[in-house]
């Protein structure tokens, strides 16, 4: 089956730095998409990953390595509006996108 | 300004009360698709629309029907509402289903008695 794992919830400080990671077991790849997604609200984009490598946008930056089905999203100089549940999804060889149950990101002053 | 419009945002109803969730796009996205949302299980698809007159089972279809006649609209129909259908639901749309970006409505609440 199909399959996206990510932690359940993570802690971290005010103007630290957060990794969140993204495993995932798929029938094909077409790329890998990160979103944010406030309490109550619609999810919004972040970033999208079809390569290996590291793609960056400014406070944020999105990995990937295929080889190993492994995508995190660091998350720097964070900041109070940053608390938030954070998306992983994979497109798979039919282009439908699988999502992980997210990662609900906790800030602290 | 570019969005997907979802009516209504909040709804409690009652068991068997047959129900439509409107979505509506401006954007001339080809495709549309409602998800549900649950705690902890994440965005599982319900239906997709690849364009007009076009739709697909998602992964948690049964209960639900939807229809596409025209390219800006993708109603979710609940024909007889049952509690386990209480849900969080989200339409979104994209030029296409390849490596597009999904815009997401803000969401209808829905609670079934």
């Amino acid at each position: 089956g199909q399959n996206i794992d990510q932690p359940t919830e993570m802690t971290a400080t005010e103007g630290a730095i957060v990794q969140i990671n993204c495993t995932y077991q798929t029938s094909g790849f077409n790329g890998l998409f990160w979103y944010q997604q406030h309490a109550g609200e619609a999810p919004t984009f972040l970033s999208y990953n079809v390569l290996d490598g590291l793609e960056e946008k400014g406070r944020f930056s999105s990995f990937l390595s295929r080889s190993k089905g492994y995508s995190y999203l660091l998350l720097k100089e964070l900041q109070m509006k940053d608390s938030a549940s954070y998306l992983c999804a994979v497109k798979d060889s039919n282009y439908q996108l699988i999502w992980g149950a997210g990662t609900k990101l906790i800030i602290k002053p | 300004e570019a969005q997907v419009t979802q009516n209504p945002r909040y709804l409690i109803t009652v068991t068997g009360k047959k129900l439509t969730v409107t979505c509506s796009q401006n954007m001339n996205h080809e495709y549309m698709s409602w998800y549900r949302q649950d705690p902890g299980l994440g965005l599982r698809q319900i239906y997709y629309s690849m364009n007009v007159e076009v739709t697909d089972k998602g992964d948690v279809p049964e209960g639900y029907k939807v229809s596409r006649k025209e390219k800006r609209n993708f109603p979710l129909i609940l024909e007889s509402p049952s509690p386990n259908q209480t849900s969080l639901y989200f339409c979104a749309s994209s030029f296409a289903s390849g490596a597009n970006v999904l815009t997401f409505g803000a969401g209808s609440r829905l609670t079934v008695l």
